[in-house]
């Protein structure tokens, strides 16, 4: 069984280019999160997704970012127009279910981003 | 915020028995005690949960306390490897599931 699988590794754009970021779920997982880690900083959560609904987008910026975690196919985290703030480590994790009965959550190796 | 209070870091000697203590007195009963540590800036990799019996797992043994406000992770015999943060994260049900990462305790095992 796979691990959580996040495309690409490593993704640059410029100054007002889009970033797309993929999360492959572990097979039979239907429960995704997406967090943001800033160089020397914490992970902070960004958005709760459970196939085809967003649970819990608290940790968004309200404006460029939107995730999506469609019926088939990876999770999306679409970051438009970027700025050089942008530029941090996205982790995704995957959970078969919403916690309940102590599952685990397991997180993928992430993508970074840089933003020139 | 984070409902976790943990020492911002530890030093072990490899070899030695590396126990991690975690403070969380707010708790709620239907709330599990999970860690994870995270390695350079790798991904997170989940180490260990409970809810509140003790647990042990290939990686390490959790002992929470009987009233559940505190709880701490034991790595049987430290390596170098084992260099990290850990991270304590109390993790709630449904649309409270979210892991809400705190400053974690930085553990260097040394030589």
């Amino acid at each position: 069984n796979a691990g959580v699988m996040q495309n690409p590794r490593h993704l640059v754009r410029r100054r007002g280019q889009e970033a797309r970021l993929r999360c492959s779920p572990m097979k039979g997982h239907s429960h995704v999160y997406w967090y943001r880690q800033l160089p020397e900083e914490g992970l902070k959560f960004m958005v709760y997704l459970q196939k085809e609904n967003i649970i819990d987008e608290s940790g968004m910026p309200k404006e460029r970012f939107s995730a999506e975690f469609p019926k088939e196919g990876p999770s999306i985290l679409r970051i438009q127009q970027v700025v050089r703030g942008d530029s941090a480590a996205y982790f995704c994790a995957s959970s078969p279910t919403a916690g309940s009965g102590g599952t685990e959550a397991f997180f993928g190796q992430g993508t970074r981003l840089t933003v020139v | 915020d984070a409902k976790t209070t943990q020492p911002p870091s530890m030093d072990c000697a490899e070899g030695r028995a590396a126990n991690l203590p975690c403070n969380h007195s707010t708790i709620s009963g239907n709330e599990y005690v999970y860690w994870y540590r995270q390695i350079h800036s790798q991904g997170p990799q989940y180490i260990i949960h409970g809810l509140k019996n003790n647990e042990t797992n290939e990686m390490a043994s959790l002992i929470i306390t009987e009233d559940r406000k505190s709880s701490t992770l034991i790595l049987p015999h430290a390596t170098l490897r084992d260099t990290a943060v850990y991270y304590c994260i109390v993790r709630g049900t449904g649309t409270a599931s979210k892991l809400t990462f705190g400053t974690g305790t930085r553990l260097q095992v040394t030589l």
